[in-house]
C-alpha cells in the first residue's frame, strides 16, 4: 500500500512569514509530486508540480524535492490570509496512479 | 475552456437508498477519476478510467458502488444500497493522455441518514 504522510496541522503563520509544508512518501519508485490547495468546502486545485531532485519556484511558491529521503515540501513565502486553506500532497509512481495524502491545514493570522 | 462538471452539487438519502452521481470531464480528457473525500481525509481513489476503460477500481466496494463511463466521455457513479459511511464529497477529476495534472469538478456532497 503506497502511502503519503502529512502532518494534518492546523500550521498557523503569522501574516507575511514563510509557511513550510511537509510530506513524506512511501514508494521509492515515485516519479510525479503534485500539491493541491483545497479550500473549505471546494475542490482541490492544482499549485505546482515537481519531477527533478532540487526546487522549484512558481511566484511566491517554492516545492522542493528529495528522493533519496522521500521527501517533498512546500514553501509559501510573505504568506497571506488568502493562503489559508488545507494543502494535499499527492505522489505518482507513474501511468498516471496518483496517491493523495490526508492534507496539511494553513491558517494565516492577520 | 469548461471545467469538470458535476451533478447533483448536494444529495441527502437515507440508509439502505441508492443514488447516483453524474461527471462530465473537461473535453479532450481521455482520463477520468473517481474519489471519495471523507471529512479531514484526503481524497481516496474508488476508481480511474482510461477512455471507456476501467485502469484501477482495486478501492471501489463492489458491493454496493458500481461506475461506468459509456462512450468514454461522460461517467456515472451509483451507490446501492447506501450506508452511513457512505456520507463523503465525491470529487471527478479528470486529465490529459499520459499526464498526471488532474482537474477536479466541483464535488457532489451526500449525506446519508
Amino acid at each position: 500500500q503506497k502511502e503519503v504522510e502529512q502532518n494534518s496541522g492546523p500550521l498557523s503563520v503569522p501574516e507575511g512569514a514563510i509557511a513550510s509544508l511537509n510530506c513524506t512518501y512511501s514508494d521509492r519508485g515515485s516519479q510525479s509530486f503534485f500539491w493541491y490547495r483545497q479550500y473549505s468546502g471546494k475542490s482541490p486545485e492544482l499549485i505546482m508540480f515537481i519531477y527533478s531532485n532540487g526546487d522549484k519556484e512558481d511566484g511566491r511558491f517554492t516545492a522542493q524535492l528529495n528522493k533519496a529521503s522521500q521527501y517533498v515540501s512546500l514553501l509559501i513565502r510573505d504568506s497571506q490570509p488568502s493562503d489559508s486553506a488545507t494543502y494535499l500532497c499527492a505522489v505518482s509512481g507513474g501511468y498516471q496512479k496518483v496517491t493523495f495524502g490526508t492534507g496539511t491545514k494553513l491558517q494565516v493570522i492577520p | 475552456e469548461a471545467g469538470v462538471a458535476q451533478s447533483p452539487r448536494y444529495k441527502i438519502i437515507e440508509k439502505r437508498q441508492s443514488v447516483a452521481f453524474w461527471c462530465n470531464p473537461i473535453s479532450g480528457h481521455a482520463t477520468l477519476y473517481w474519489y471519495q473525500q471523507i471529512l479531514g481525509q484526503g481524497p481516496k481513489l474508488l476508481i480511474q478510467f482510461q477512455n471507456n476503460g476501467v485502469v484501477d477500481d482495486s478501492q471501489l466496494p463492489k458491493d454496493r458502488f458500481s461506475a461506468e463511463r459509456l462512450k468514454g466521455v461522460d461517467s456515472t457513479l451509483k451507490i446501492q444500497p447506501a450506508k452511513l459511511e457512505d456520507s463523503a464529497v465525491y470529487l471527478c477529476a479528470s486529465s490529459y493522455p499520459l499526464e498526471e495534472t488532474q482537474y477536479f469538478g466541483p464535488g457532489t456532497r451526500l449525506l446519508v441518514l
